[in-house]
């Protein structure tokens, strides 16, 4: 059973330009979330979608946006990409939204450089 | 507001040591998830366990055990007989599931390193 998939697994982007991020999660599960994480921090939430919408989102600009497809899938955009875009982005599914017993299961990540 | 300490940046044993990792949050919910994360040098977040605000009884898995005290908003995590392979970054996280959904707040994580 595959777990949660990411790719690329790095990226180098120059500032202003655009960069799309995706995540395959793992089987059975239907809620996606993306968290930033930058060097010696912990992850931060950036947004979770469920349905193909986004049902919470962090305190991130409208720069960062998201997509979700029907097989449950999804894309993070980062649109004029910034030096302090640089990090970490990690994807994470989880079993029916709301569960009580919701558990994350995290890839391995994109690592995004921007120079 | 909800809010995960870690006041522990960096901590250094020897294999066979035990060692605690100090998890403090905030929250106003009454109904909240804890968590414990590792997150190896290859950089997936590897869940440990979970604890719901209603179970405060404290158990132990294998090497593993923790110490849930809502009195004192905390949630400490407990390696027994470290080894070598354990050395990685321990991250705390809280979630209060909501109709919106079910984001997880992270400290800003334990570097454990542990030498043989």
């Amino acid at each position: 059973d595959a777990g949660v998939t990411q790719s690329p697994t790095h990226l180098i982007k120059t500032r202003g330009q655009q960069v799309t991020l995706r995540c395959s999660p793992k089987s059975g599960h239907d809620t996606v979330s993306w968290y930033q994480q930058a060097l010696g921090q912990g992850p931060q939430f950036i947004f979770q979608y469920y349905e193909e919408e986004e049902r919470q989102r962090g305190n991130f600009p409208d720069r960062f946006s998201g997509h979700q497809f029907p097989n449950y899938s999804s894309e993070l955009n980062v649109n004029a990409l910034l030096l302090g875009d640089s990090a970490l982005y990690l994807c994470a599914s989880s079993p029916i939204l709301d569960s009580l017993n919701t558990e994350a299961f995290f890839g391995q990540g994109t690592r995004l450089t921007v120079v | 507001a909800q809010k995960v300490t870690q006041a522990q940046t960096e901590i250094s044993v020897v294999e066979k040591e035990d060692v605690t990792l100090d998890c403090v949050y905030e929250t106003r919910d009454t109904t909240y998830y804890l968590f414990w994360y590792k997150q190896p040098p290859s950089g997936e977040l590897v869940f440990l366990i979970r604890r719901n605000s209603f179970d405060e009884q404290n158990e132990i898995s294998g090497r593993y055990s923790w110490n849930f005290q809502k009195s004192t908003s905390s949630f400490n995590f407990t390696i027994t007989a470290s080894q070598v392979v354990d050395s990685a970054v321990y991250f705390c996280a809280l979630s209060a599931p909501n109709q919106a959904g079910t984001a997880l707040i992270f400290g800003k994580g334990t570097t454990l390193s542990v030498s043989s």
